[in-house]
């Protein structure tokens, strides 16, 4: 099974900065079936990007996502009050069986 | 609007059991693949089950296979989570959540909670 761990755990930062938040795979994953998530507290989570680097519907584009193999990455350029939340990491294994697996979770707190 | 809506949640004795519901508008639900992820208190996202658009394919996660059971009524634009021999560790928020592109999860519901406690 692959474990997705993220990084850092807490990331403490001001509106209008940047956010770089990071997820390794413990093996290398297609990019095709990797995406990010944002938790506001209380509420469901948000597909934000998808296939690693595609920005999901209605998602602005100070959000983007890189990487590929056993690192990815998720930027938000100009932090907005509405980013502080927490964000996870998932992947899709489609091998004899499915597996969805999610990291962790890295909080965004100002 | 695209929505899904889960309800049945509510606090059980360990051993116990309880049917979850998920309620889907706005989409041709019965073309989707759909998915169970719940969430611990204070803890993060732990996927359930999936089950295809016919209902006929379904996979679980180890910590409820043999628990659990996934089914849909694609009539009613409706799937279901029957639980049962509930333990404490299965307390949680969870969430309905349609399988989108490569195996994301592009739509989630408001959630449920189960509370599994004596």
């Amino acid at each position: 099974e692959i474990v997705l761990t993220q990084s850092p755990g807490t990331l403490s930062l001001s509106p209008g900065e940047r956010a770089t938040l990071s997820c390794r795979a413990s093996q290398s994953v297609s990019s095709e079936y990797f995406a990010w998530y944002r938790q506001k507290a209380g509420q469901a989570p948000r597909l934000l990007i998808y296939a690693a680097s595609n920005r999901a519907t209605g998602i602005p584009d100070r959000f983007s996502g890189s990487g590929s193999g056993t690192d990815f990455t998720l930027t938000i350029s100009r932090l907005e009050p509405e980013d502080f939340a927490v964000y996870y990491c998932q992947q899709y294994g489609n091998g004899n069986s499915p597996r969805y697996s999610f990291g962790q979770g890295t909080r965004l707190e100002i | 609007e695209v929505q899904l809506s889960e309800s049945g949640g509510g606090l059980v004795r360990p051993g116990g059991s309880l049917r979850l519901s998920c309620e889907a508008s706005g989409f041709t639900f019965g073309i989707f693949t759909m998915s169970w992820v719940r969430q611990a208190p204070g803890k993060g996202l732990e996927w359930v089950s999936v089950l295809d658009n016919s209902g006929e394919v379904t996979y679980y996660a180890d910590s409820v296979k043999g628990r659990f059971t996934i089914s849909r009524d694609n009539s009613r634009n409706a799937m279901f989570l029957q639980m049962n021999s509930l333990r404490t560790d299965d307390t949680a928020v969870y969430f309905c959540a349609r399988i989108g592109i490569s195996g994301i999860f592009d739509i989630w519901g408001q959630g449920t909670t189960l509370t599994v406690s004596s």
